[in-house]
């Protein structure tokens, strides 16, 4: 089985500040990790994912996220923070690539001017 | 380019009627995703298709809930009879090949009453 926790629902910072958001993750096989943003009333958008291969991993919008397997931990980071970052972030986690993944609750980004 | 395309963007119906969902997928993606959102529960996959033949169901809550793909650019998910506890946000969400969603509609807003 697989879960991933992410710690704090909510999370703020002013505007240029770094972010960081937290998750970690349980999984009995190597896991594949994603992050993902929903801004409002849209759907899921994929920000990056680990596989294989490199830990520090960039994505959209810049983004990045380390795979630390001593801490099962994949926190989402950006050095500085836009008013347009504000949204919800999801991180997910599997057992492949595939199909089924298991969702965080959730962190709700808020960026302060 | 046109994204995943999901129709009605919000239903609000009595309980016990039929609902249908409908989903375009990117063209040129060959797996669909079918996903619920609430709050109680968060993001939930209910099924998910590979080349318009469903790979893994196991999220489907009961038989009330069905899902077709009859063709590679337009899938279904019916809800028959309808519960109030089947209001959520419901997004369809596509990719290429067999990995985790990229790109996700917008959603279906759906109320039972």
């Amino acid at each position: 089985a697989q879960s991933v926790t992410q710690l704090g629902s909510h999370v703020s910072v002013s505007e240029g500040a770094l972010v960081l958001l937290r998750c970690n993750y349980s999984s009995s096989v190597p896991p594949y990790l994603f992050w993902y943003v929903q801004y409002p009333n849209q759907g899921l958008q994929l920000l990056l994912k680990y596989t294989t291969g490199a830990t520090l991993v960039k994505g959209i919008n810049g983004f990045e996220a380390e795979f630390k397997k001593s801490e099962t931990s994949f926190h989402l980071t950006k050095p500085s923070a836009h008013m347009s970052d504000a949204a919800e972030y999801f991180c997910a986690v599997s057992d492949h690539d595939a199909g089924k993944s298991t969702f965080g609750d959730g962190t709700t980004l808020t960026v302060k001017p | 380019d046109a994204g995943v395309i999901q129709s009605p963007r919000h239903e609000v119906t009595e309980m016990g009627q039929e609902v249908t969902l409908r989903c375009k997928p990117i063209s040129g993606h060959n797996s669909l995703f079918w996903y619920r959102q609430t709050m109680m529960r968060g993001l939930e996959l209910l099924i998910y298709f590979n080349n318009n033949v469903p790979i893994d169901d196991s999220g489907m809550p009961e038989d009330r809930f069905s899902a077709k793909m009859p063709n590679a650019s337009f899938s279904t998910l019916k809800i028959q009879p309808s519960e109030p506890r089947d209001s959520a946000v419901y997004f369809c969400a596509s990719t290429w090949g067999t990995g985790q969603p990229q790109h996700f509609g917008d959603g279906t807003r759906l109320s039972i009453l």
